[in-house]
């Protein structure tokens, strides 16, 4: 059965580099999935933040003006968010997750079937 | 970008009665949509995908319905378990993926 666990500061200061590692077990960050990040930030709804696919598609959300970097290590069977510039808005908990895939017919539906746990960023000096 | 509009914002039902959660796309999204519930604590839960299809383990009193750009989350009969807040997603067209934000259910 496939578990996400999400990982990294849970604290940054303004201006500086949020970084979160979301390491996969259970299967492999190569097989078929595509694999995002989301957030919850206080108060409000869901923000879907960006996805990727090991062999190398990325898409973000335009909301972070390029703020934001999806990568992924194979040989740790993990994959990592930065963003950078942070600012108190920035302060959400945040999951990783994975796309849907239908083996049965090879379509990608991009909800989220399998979710980490979260975790909780704080943007303060 | 599509924006989904839910509501009500809470939602204020009394257990064993029905529940019903709307969601509105501000465009077409055929049934590219899911629910999602979440409790306090934990990671959101897929409840229902592509409109109506229950996944795996979803009670069969939670049920799906619409298209295009109306839906509606239906609990038949509310249970303890169930009071949390719920979510929805639309898969159509992105980047963006975009949810609304979230209809609270609360124990009347």
């Amino acid at each position: 059965q496939v578990q996400l666990q999400e990982s990294g500061p849970g604290l940054v200061k303004p201006s500086e580099t949020l970084s979160l590692t979301c390491t996969v077990s259970g299967d492999s960050i190569t097989s078929y999935y595509y694999w995002t990040w989301i957030r919850l930030p206080p108060g409000k709804g869901l923000e879907w933040v960006g996805h990727m696919h090991h062999g190398g598609t990325i898409y973000y959300n335009p909301s972070l003006k390029s703020r934001a970097t999806i990568s992924v290590d194979t040989s740790s069977n993990q994959f990592s968010l930065r963003l950078n510039s942070v600012t108190a808005t920035d302060t959400a908990i945040y999951y990783c997750a994975r796309h849907y895939f239908d083996i049965s017919t090879g379509r990608y539906f991009f909800f989220m079937d399998v979710w980490g746990k979260g975790t909780t960023v704080t943007v303060s000096s | 970008e599509i924006v989904m509009t839910q509501s009500p914002a809470t939602l204020s039902v009394s257990p064993g009665e029905r529940a019903t959660l709307s969601c509105r796309a501000s465009q077409s999204v055929s049934s590219n949509l899911a629910w999602y519930q979440q409790k306090p604590g934990q990671a959101p839960r897929l409840l229902i995908h592509a409109a109506s299809t229950r996944a795996t383990g979803t009670p069969a009193r939670f049920s799906g319905s619409g298209s295009g750009t109306e839906f509606t989350l239906t609990i038949s009969s509310l249970q303890s378990e169930d009071f949390a807040v719920y979510y929805c997603q639309q898969y159509y067209s992105w980047p963006p993926l975009t949810f609304g934000q979230g209809t609270r259910l609360e124990i009347k």
